[in-house]
């Protein structure tokens, strides 16, 4: 089945400073989902890219689909305490792959303030 | 509207008994996915459910089963509890009726197994 990479795995970053994570996958993907969890909480949808080189932003939060649809980036700019928690890519199978998403292992952001 | 409501939150059980958990999707939602969440193996996919049939499954065994009613309201069922089930157990909806798009997850249910 489809899989993804997604590094770093932690990031600890000052408040104030830039923050990215990246997800790659081996095959082309039709579209990628991200998701943040915050600690003690759940998995709260943020955007889903579905173009080639795609780019969304949201307030500080920048996400790219790259040309080839085979990875993600997910950019913070200026970080706050607010940021902090566990950020996911996720994939939903093509065809009938039903309300499956698969998920990258996660990047675990802490801000020290 | 009501977010995705899971009962109960927190469930302490022994290794060998059973365990039924519940999901209520968000009113309108139709398509209920489970998760199960673990330090070592993240989020993983159990299954799908819509209209009352599982439309797809992922790679657990067959300890791990659920179901769905008529109101879409759905409970995942796991018998025969080992120690490596303690888990957070996530239940999502989604609005699209073949479960893609967004999907609303629940706060969870967190079972210990002793």
């Amino acid at each position: 089945g489809q899989q993804v990479m997604q590094i770093p795995q932690y990031q600890h970053v000052q408040e104030g400073e830039d923050f990215t994570t990246y997800c790659n996958s081996s095959t082309t993907l039709s579209n990628i989902q991200w998701y943040k969890q915050r600690p003690g909480g759940h998995p709260v949808f943020l955007i889903q890219l579905v173009k080639s080189g795609e780019v969304k932003k949201q307030k500080r939060l920048t996400f790219q689909f790259g040309e080839a649809k085979k990875n993600s980036s997910l950019h913070i700019t200026a970080t706050q305490t607010t940021d902090v928690g566990t950020y996911f890519c996720a994939l939903q199978g093509g065809g009938t792959s039903y309300g499956k998403l698969t998920f990258g292992q996660g990047t675990i952001l802490t801000v020290h303030p | 509207k009501a977010g995705v409501t899971q009962t109960p939150r927190y469930l302490i059980k022994t290794r060998g008994q059973q365990v039924t958990l519940s999901c209520s999707p968000i009113s309108g939602h139709r398509s209920v996915s489970w998760y199960q969440q673990t330090p070592g193996q993240g989020l993983q996919f159990l299954f799908e459910y819509f209209s009352e049939t599982q439309r797809n499954k992922g790679n657990f065994p067959g300890r791990f089963s659920g179901r769905q009613f008529s109101n879409s309201r759905s409970e995942m069922n796991v018998s025969t509890l080992e120690l490596g089930d303690s888990a957070l157990y996530l239940c999502a909806s989604s609005l699209e009726n073949t479960g893609r798009g967004e999907q609303y997850f629940g706060p969870g249910t967190r079972l210990t197994v002793t």
